[in-house]
């Protein structure tokens, strides 16, 4: 059973400064990886989708990498902001990209 | 942008009762699903839906929820007679398929509270 652990639970930072947010899996046999943002009390929003053939994917200010063989994924803030306060939730597919396995999620806070 | 609409934001039930919940995917999406979060533990898979059938369920999804496609337009989850530990939240997504790129897109949530 696949389970997805992410370090650190909680994080802040003072606005500006680059950060990474991790993310590992027990299951190397994986179909894709989603990060996504969630806000306080709202759904959650897609970041960066990465296919289990890729190493990296890039989306503006973000920058996800993915390492199949150790279970590992990052996902790098650059500059961050205020706005970019949110939860952090890694989630992994297993199969036919139906059954996403979600980590715990990283807390971020960044402040002015 | 299209996005994938969720009714109603908060619903509020008694134990025991049955519960609706309503979900629009987006309009080209062939494969939806639900997902749930019990406060302050992580979004948990319950059910994945294609072609008017269950592709794939957790062991969370018992006899007491099912899925529908009623129309063209909706997706909706029923509990059947709701317990205490049903209150969460529960998230629709769609995916345009279910490939190695296809992104799931999800709903604002439904916020379930069984008293």
């Amino acid at each position: 059973k696949q389970e997805v652990t992410q370090i650190p639970a909680a994080l802040s930072v003072p606005e500006g400064e680059n950060l990474v947010l991790n993310c590992s899996f027990t299951d190397s046999a994986i179909y894709n990886l989603q990060w996504f943002r969630q806000d306080p009390g709202k759904g959650l929003t897609s970041l960066l989708l990465i296919q289990s053939s890729q190493r990296e994917q890039t989306s503006g200010r973000l920058n996800a990498s993915l390492d199949k063989s150790s279970g590992r994924s990052t996902l790098y803030i650059a500059a961050s902001q205020p706005g970019d306060s949110a939860t952090y939730l890694c989630a992994v597919g297993n199969n036919a990209g139906n059954m996403l396995t979600f980590g715990g999620g990283t807390r971020l806070m960044v402040k002015p | 942008e299209p996005e994938v609409t969720q009714t109603p934001s908060h619903q509020v039930t008694q134990m025991g009762q049955e519960v609706i919940l309503r979900c629009v995917p987006i309009s080209n999406h062939l494969y939806f699903y639900w997902y749930r979060q019990i406060l302050g533990q992580k979004v948990e898979f319950l059910v994945s839906f294609y072609n008017n059938e269950i592709s794939e369920k957790s062991e969370i999804f018992d006899d007491q929820f099912s899925v529908e496609r009623p129309d063209g337009s909706n997706f909706t989850l029923k509990i059947r007679s709701t317990k205490l530990e049903d209150s969460a939240m529960y998230f629709c997504a769609s995916s345009e398929a279910a490939g190695t790129t296809d992104t799931q897109y999800f709903g604002p949530g439904t916020r379930l509270t069984v008293l």
